[in-house]
């Protein structure tokens, strides 16, 4: 399994700010991956983030508001660019790794409150 | 389309079996996953199911059947410290994404 740190744990933002978000895991991984979580809904990837390329983004999201930095295989970045009180969520960082049952599966980091106010 | 469904809520007591059920569609499938989420927490990796069938860990199992896009996670003896969500997930054949279905928050009562 790998273990995944994200700073900061919650922030209370004003709407028009950016904040950025940062994820550190305790082994080279060669993609990891940046969801949202709202309030009572499923967990929906933004993007991923691959070392030493674009990150690739869903439907619905885009780089000029959610930019991703992945400077080498064990950090990535996304901040979250000109908030508005929609932005309200958990942000989740990902990365694959074995399950210890022949399978891999996805690891989380412990997230991200944001609060825009 | 992809979608997946499970029920929003449940209830049950303590030293009970639940049931949580996970039906799916998607356009490729490549495996089932059961994650838990406590409140305030990341969600971990409890399942996963690829062929038709029980699994079993412990208190917990999944079953799968794909023919008719259907799973479920069977907790027995159930502990207060089992309350929490579980996300039913599914892999696409040939990518690496993963689909979430909303959860299902399990409030065990003493």
């Amino acid at each position: 399994s790998a273990v995944i740190s994200q700073k900061p744990s919650r922030d209370i933002c004003q709407r028009g700010t950016s904040l950025t978000i940062q994820c550190q895991v305790d082994s080279q991984v060669t993609m990891m991956f940046w969801y949202r979580q709202q309030p009572g809904q499923s967990l929906t990837l933004i993007a991923t983030a691959n070392q030493g390329s674009e990150a690739t983004y869903e439907s619905g999201f885009v780089i000029d508001k959610f930019p991703i930095s992945r400077p080498n295989l064990t950090f990535s970045t996304l901040t979250v660019s000109n908030m508005s009180p929609e932005d309200s969520s958990i942000y989740l960082c990902s990365v694959g790794g074995s399950s210890g049952t022949g399978t891999e599966t996805q690891y989380f980091g412990p997230g991200t409150r944001l609060l825009v106010l | 389309g992809q979608n997946i469904d499970q029920p929003t809520e449940m209830t049950a007591t303590e030293g009970a079996i639940v049931q949580i059920n996970c039906t799916y569609q998607t356009s490729g499938f490549n495996g089932l996953f059961w994650y838990q989420q406590h409140a305030g927490e990341a969600p971990t990796f409890l399942s996963y199911n690829v062929l038709d069938g029980l699994e079993e860990k412990g208190r917990f199992s999944s079953f799968l059947s794909r023919s008719k896009g259907y799973s479920y996670l069977l907790l027995k003896e159930l502990q207060m410290k089992d309350s929490a969500s579980y996300l039913c997930a599914v892999k696409n054949s040939g990518t690496y994404k993963y689909i979430f279905g909303t959860g299902t928050r399990l409030k065990v009562l003493a």
